[in-house]
């Protein structure tokens, strides 16, 4: 069955460094997404990304974050100087229609800690 | 604007108990309604949805919801708790954007 891949599972990074989190949508997809989950906190969503642009970002997704679909299956979220609140579980998403009605299919993961 | 409250971030039952896992929302425009559930170092796996049409929803793994207008809730049911059930579940609304709520955790006790 056709998944959501990311890696690294953990990433440990010092403060003001730069980190790229990778994920790999399902093939057949065009709408990628990013989320985050501090620790206890809700799910937050981040941005959309469709037809190699942004569709959509929340306030949380300031100047310091980017995204990328650098070729044909990755999808990056990148961030340029990593602060002690970015410390969180990042989640990839995709789907294949449009619409937020449709079912966005959820990677495992990847746990972020800024020291 | 769009947010989900779930009532009680983590709940217990008996094995073969019913499983009741509130969520209500808020949202200024028709929602639509997810729940998602979250095994360990798994991503979020699709429960259920509503979006239009018959407001009582059956999913994967006997989970059933109810979309409520008058209450403005969407609370999770399964009859009869399996050990395997036990996991995070995670409510949302989606309006311009995904919201999703804090997560219940749910412990199914033998």
């Amino acid at each position: 069955e056709p998944e959501v891949t990311q890696t690294p599972s953990h990433q440990v990074t010092q403060m003001g460094q730069e980190v790229i989190l990778r994920c790999v949508p399902i093939s057949n997809h065009l709408y990628f997404y990013w989320y985050r989950q501090i620790l206890g906190q809700k799910v937050e969503f981040l941005v959309s990304f469709y037809n190699n642009e942004i569709s959509e970002k929340s306030e949380i997704f300031d100047d310091q974050f980017s995204v990328e679909r650098p070729d044909g299956s990755n999808f990056t979220l990148k961030i340029r100087s990593t602060k002690l609140e970015d410390s969180a579980m990042y989640f990839c998403a995709s789907s294949s229609k449009r619409g937020l009605y449709n079912e966005q299919f959820f990677g495992p993961g990847t746990r972020l800690t800024v020291l | 604007a769009q947010s989900v409250t779930q009532l009680g971030s983590h709940v217990s039952v008996s094995e073969g108990a019913l499983v009741l896992l509130r969520c209500n929302y808020s949202s200024s425009v028709p929602p639509y309604l997810f729940w998602y559930v979250q095994y360990p170092n798994q991503g979020l796996q699709l429960l259920l949805k509503y979006t239009t049409g018959a407001t009582l929803v059956k999913g994967i793994n006997g989970f059933e919801a109810e979309f409520k207008k008058s209450e403005t809730s969407f609370h999770l049911t399964k009859p009869s708790a399996h050990m395997s059930d036990a996991a995070e579940y995670f409510c949302a609304v989606a309006g311009n954007q995904f919201y999703f709520g804090t997560g219940t955790s749910l412990t199914v006790i033998p």
